[in-house]
């Protein structure tokens, strides 16, 4: 079956732009979670989406948001791009089953350059 | 809320060693736990994944992990390396109630030298 998709792979923003990344989960997978990685602060989860409804979020900023669409695909949105942002995105896909104990399927992330 | 720590940042083997990386846990009953690995440019690969019973878990790649209780740790472990296994690895913890969302350590990236 296929994996998860990120679109696009790589991207180039300046600072005080928008950007919205894609994430297309497994064919069934009804949960869709989204993480920042870098370097310095490792793995932080930004927020998870379960048919259609947010259902948990991590310690960002309102710059950051999220949707999901009836279809489980989903984006995220960071407006007013600063340096800082610069990361690897990861899209998580599982099945949302009880307390997310089926593990993760990652995507190869989105990332995201900011000049 | 649970943690994990992974000690080692760095860890050297050679092509055909045995391998044991270490993650610990904080967590106030018996979570989910996970191990994840990341290739260069790539996004995390789901190895393994421990959820109750058999504290003995078997994955991919010719990989397994043992939840020990007492010591609140959840060792990755490989008996032979090979050269394909270098990459970064990170582990997961998972509570049983509240917010579920896992916890990622900060990983342990592994040099395979031949």
């Amino acid at each position: 079956k296929a994996g998860v998709t990120q679109t696009p792979r790589y991207l180039i923003k300046t600072r005080g732009q928008q950007v919205t990344l894609s994430c297309s989960p497994i064919s069934g997978h009804r949960s869709v979670s989204w993480y920042q990685q870098t370097p310095g602060q490792g793995l932080q989860f930004l927020f998870e989406y379960f048919s259609e409804t947010q259902r948990n979020k991590g310690n960002f900023p309102g710059r950051f948001s999220g949707r999901q669409f009836s279809n489980s695909r989903s984006e995220m949105n960071v407006s007013t791009l600063e340096l800082g942002d610069s990361a690897l995105y990861l899209c998580a896909s599982s099945l949302g089953g009880f307390q997310g104990s089926d593990g993760y399927t990652f995507g190869s992330g989105t990332r995201l350059t900011v000049v | 809320a649970q943690s994990v720590t992974q000690p080692d940042i760095h860890i050297t083997v050679s092509e055909g060693a045995s391998l044991e990386l270490r993650c610990n846990y904080s967590y106030g009953a018996t979570p989910y736990l996970f191990w994840y690995v990341q290739s260069p440019g790539q996004g995390l690969q789901l190895l393994l994944k421990y959820f109750s019973g058999d504290t003995l878990v078997q994955g991919i790649k010719g990989f397994e992990a043992e939840f020990k209780r007492s010591q609140s740790s959840f060792n990755l472990r490989k008996p032979s390396v090979h050269w394909s296994d270098a990459a970064e690895y990170f582990c997961a913890v998972g509570a049983r109630g509240g917010s579920y969302i896992p916890t990622f350590g900060r990983g342990t990236s592994l040099i395979v030298h031949p």
